[in-house]
């Protein structure tokens, strides 16, 4: 199985900040990498495919790069709806993985 | 609009079955591929097992292989997951999503809202 690490685990940040996450798969999956948010008592939200595709409605302060093996996501200007735990997910395999998952709490 | 209900989670002990099911709307289900993905209280997310839109693939986390089963009926626009000789390791909210795939490797792009499971004596 291709395993999916995500860093940080959490984070502090003001509204306003730039805010990195990045994850590491064990080996290259070129870039079929997902990314999701996920509020508490909530269903994930899907964010962006293909490791820098943003899916339609999705605001454009959200960024994701990178292929191979290292990939981020980027929140240009965080805002207080942003504030959730963000996964990626890698799909170039049938057997998909996820991240362990990124925390982005309030400072 | 896609709606996405799952339904059938509960309370069972170990080694029982449940039969979950997600009633799909919005879209023409019958053409797309479908997911199970679980979280354990407190966890992230686990993908457990995927089907294409008329079962040419299916695929299980070698967690759940052999025990669960995924299945469809695509003139009721409905997913199913059949589970058997659960474990406690299985309690999880258990969420259907629609999926889009990359020759056969798929990721959700939307998720119902999760039905639980709980297995314990």
């Amino acid at each position: 199985d291709i395993q999916m690490t995500q860093s940080p685990s959490s984070l502090s940040a003001s509204v306003g900040d730039r805010v990195t996450i990045t994850c590491r798969a064990s080996q290259s999956i070129s870039r079929w990498l997902a990314w999701y948010q996920q509020k508490p008592g909530k269903a994930p939200k899907f964010l962006i495919y293909e490791a820098s595709s943003l899916e339609s409605g999705v605001p454009s302060r959200f960024s994701g790069s990178g292929s191979g093996t290292q990939f981020t996501l980027t929140i240009s200007s965080l805002q207080p709806d942003d504030f959730a735990t963000y996964y990626c997910q890698q799909y170039n395999s049938y057997f998909p993985t996820f991240g362990q998952g990124t925390k982005v709490e309030i400072k | 609009e896609v709606q996405l209900v799952e339904s059938g989670g509960g309370l069972v002990k170990p080694g029982g079955s449940l039969r979950l099911s997600c009633a799909a709307s919005g879209f023409t289900f019958s053409t797309y591929t479908m997911t199970w993905v679980r979280q354990a209280p407190g966890k992230g997310l686990e993908w457990v097992s995927s089907i294409s839109s008329w079962n040419t693939y299916i695929y299980y986390a070698d967690s759940v292989k052999g025990r669960f089963t995924i299945s469809r009926d695509n003139a009721k626009n409905l997913l199913y997951l059949q589970m058997d000789s659960l474990r406690a390791e299985d309690t999880s909210l258990y969420y259907c999503a629609k999926a889009a795939c990359n020759s056969g490797s798929c990721y959700s792009t939307y998720w119902g809202q999760g039905t639980l499971v709980t297995v314990s004596s």
